[in-house]
């Protein structure tokens, strides 16, 4: 079975501590994506990685960073700079980068931080 | 980047078709478009995607105009599962443009 998997479903912390969420993908992707979304809005872009060992700054990424050591995993830790970290965070990949090609979505990750 | 305009909620019932219209002004020449269907707590599910004309898959069409400025994603005879907020976004394969927007939220009632 192909697709994406996000680690945990739902994940709690206390402020001030660092938190990595997991993504992994068997879709053979270059490009993968990291997404924030909060109650009742759209997606917004933290980070996303072209090929293996590159990734490039989203739209919100102050208080994120991320890896991409495998083609198959890009963790996202959410750190403890990031002012409202408590959200929904989804993890995406497609076969290149680009809006031509179409990103499929994990199931996502629920943050709660207090 | 091109920016894109969706009404924010829409409502209809089971069995009619449903249109919802994204005006984007800005579109380059070399942009696509491209829909997203995302139910609550879940990730987005592609949908459909075009550059002019008319595009039809087993879900949706998609009806895009000669001067592009404007797409409409259409839903034929839909169902109470297709309650869910539909986005639509434009870009091109050079830029790293992937913005969705609030969407639209559609509501199909009985």
């Amino acid at each position: 079975d192909g697709g994406i998997t996000q680690s945990p479903k739902y994940l709690f912390r206390k402020e001030g501590q660092n938190v990595t969420l997991s993504c992994e993908q068997n879709l053979n992707h270059d490009a993968m994506y990291w997404y924030r979304q909060d109650p009742g809005q759209g997606l917004r872009l933290i980070y996303y990685s072209q090929i293996v060992n590159d990734f490039q700054k989203g739209d919100i990424a102050e208080g994120y960073s991320v890896s991409r050591e495998k083609k198959e995993s890009f963790p996202l830790t959410v750190t403890s700079a990031q002012k409202n970290p408590t959200a929904f965070y989804l993890c995406a990949s497609s076969l290149y980068a680009g809006q031509g090609y179409e990103q499929y979505f994990g199931p996502g990750t629920r943050l709660t931080v207090t | 980047l091109a920016k894109t305009t969706q009404p924010i909620s829409m409502d209809s019932y089971e069995g009619q078709e449903v249109n919802i219209t994204c005006s984007h002004n800005n579109i380059a020449t070399n942009d696509y478009i491209t829909w997203y269907q995302q139910f609550p707590s879940q990730g987005p599910r592609f949908i459909i995607q075009g550059y002019k004309t008319k595009v039809t898959n087993e879900v949706a069409s998609l009806f895009i105009p000669a001067d592009r400025k404007s797409s409409t994603l259409s839903l034929p005879r839909v169902s109470l599962s297709d309650t869910a907020v539909y986005y639509c976004l434009v870009g091109n394969n050079y830029g790293q443009n992937f913005v969705f927007g609030p969407g639209t939220r559609l509501s199909v009632l009985p």
